[in-house]
C-alpha cells in the first residue's frame, strides 16, 4: 500500500532551526512535495524534490533519499508565522498525490 | 505564478440543499483539476480527480451522484454538493494542475468552508 508518515507535532523556539521529517512508500515515485498550510487556509507550495539531495530556498531547505524513502524539510531562523501544519506529500506512478497528515509545528517565542 | 481562485469562499445552507462551488485556474490552463475534503485537525482526502471534457475519477468512498464534478473547460470546474445534510460540512479546496513541463505541482485554491444546518 501507499503511505506518507511524518510526526503529529513539533514545538521550536523562534530563531532555531527545525527538521520535519518524512518517509513515504508509493506505487512508483515521481517526486516528493512539501506544503505549508496555516490554520483555515488552503496549503501552499514549498518545495519539490525529484532527485536526491538538498534543494535550498531561502530559510527552507528539503532533502530527499529515494533509497531510504525518506525526505525532511528544514526551516532555519524561524520566525513566530512558521507555526502552521507542513504536509509532505509523495508523487506516485500515476501523478496522483499521497498526503500525509501532516505536521503541526508549533513556534514559541 | 499560477492563480487557482474558488467561489464562494463560504456558504451556510440547510439540509437537503445543493451547493455549487466553482474552481478557476485564473491564469494557466488546467488540463487536471482535484477536490479535496479537509475536516478539522485532519489531512486532505482527496474526492476526485477530473480532466477537462471527460468524467471525473471519485476515490473510493466518496459518492458520485452526490459530489457532481463538471470541468467543461480548461479553467472552470465545480463540485455540486447534492442534498447536503450536516456530516457534509467540511472545508473543501481545489487545486489544479497544467499539462505541460516537468512540474506536476498543484496550484490550491484558497478553499470553500460549507456549513449544512
Amino acid at each position: 500500500g501507499q503511505n506518507i508518515d511524518q510526526p503529529t507535532e513539533m514545538t521550536a523556539t523562534e530563531g532555531a532551526i527545525v527538521q520535519i521529517n518524512c518517509t513515504y512508500q508509493t506505487s512508483g515515485f515521481n517526486g516528493l512535495f512539501w506544503y505549508q498550510q496555516h490554520a483555515g487556509e488552503a496549503p501552499t507550495f514549498l518545495s519539490y524534490n525529484v532527485l536526491d539531495g538538498l534543494e535550498e530556498k531561502g530559510r527552507f531547505s528539503s532533502f530527499l533519499s529515494r533509497s531510504k524513502g525518506y525526505s525532511y524539510l528544514l526551516l532555519k531562523e524561524l520566525q513566530m508565522k512558521d507555526s502552521a501544519s507542513y504536509l509532505c506529500a509523495g508523487m506516485d506512478s500515476n501523478y496522483q498525490l499521497i498526503w500525509g497528515a501532516g505536521t503541526k509545528l508549533i513556534i514559541k517565542p | 505564478g499560477a492563480v487557482v481562485s474558488q467561489h464562494p469562499s463560504w456558504v451556510i445552507c440547510k439540509s437537503g440543499t445543493s451547493v455549487k462551488i466553482e474552481c478557476r485556474s485564473l491564469d494557466f490552463q488546467a488540463t487536471t483539476m482535484f477536490w479535496y475534503r479537509q475536516f478539522p485537525k485532519q489531512s486532505l482526502m482527496l474526492m476526485a480527480t477530473s480532466n477537462e471534457g471527460s468524467k471525473a475519477t471519485y476515490e473510493q468512498g466518496v459518492e458520485k451522484d452526490k459530489f457532481l464534478i463538471n470541468h467543461a473547460s480548461l479553467t472552470l470546474s465545480t463540485l455540486t454538493v447534492t442534498s447536503a445534510h450536516p456530516e457534509d460540512s467540511s472545508f473543501y479546496i481545489c487545486s489544479a494542475r497544467g499539462g505541460s513541463g516537468d512540474s506536476y505541482e498543484q496550484y490550491f485554491g484558497p478553499g470553500t468552508r460549507l456549513t449544512v444546518t
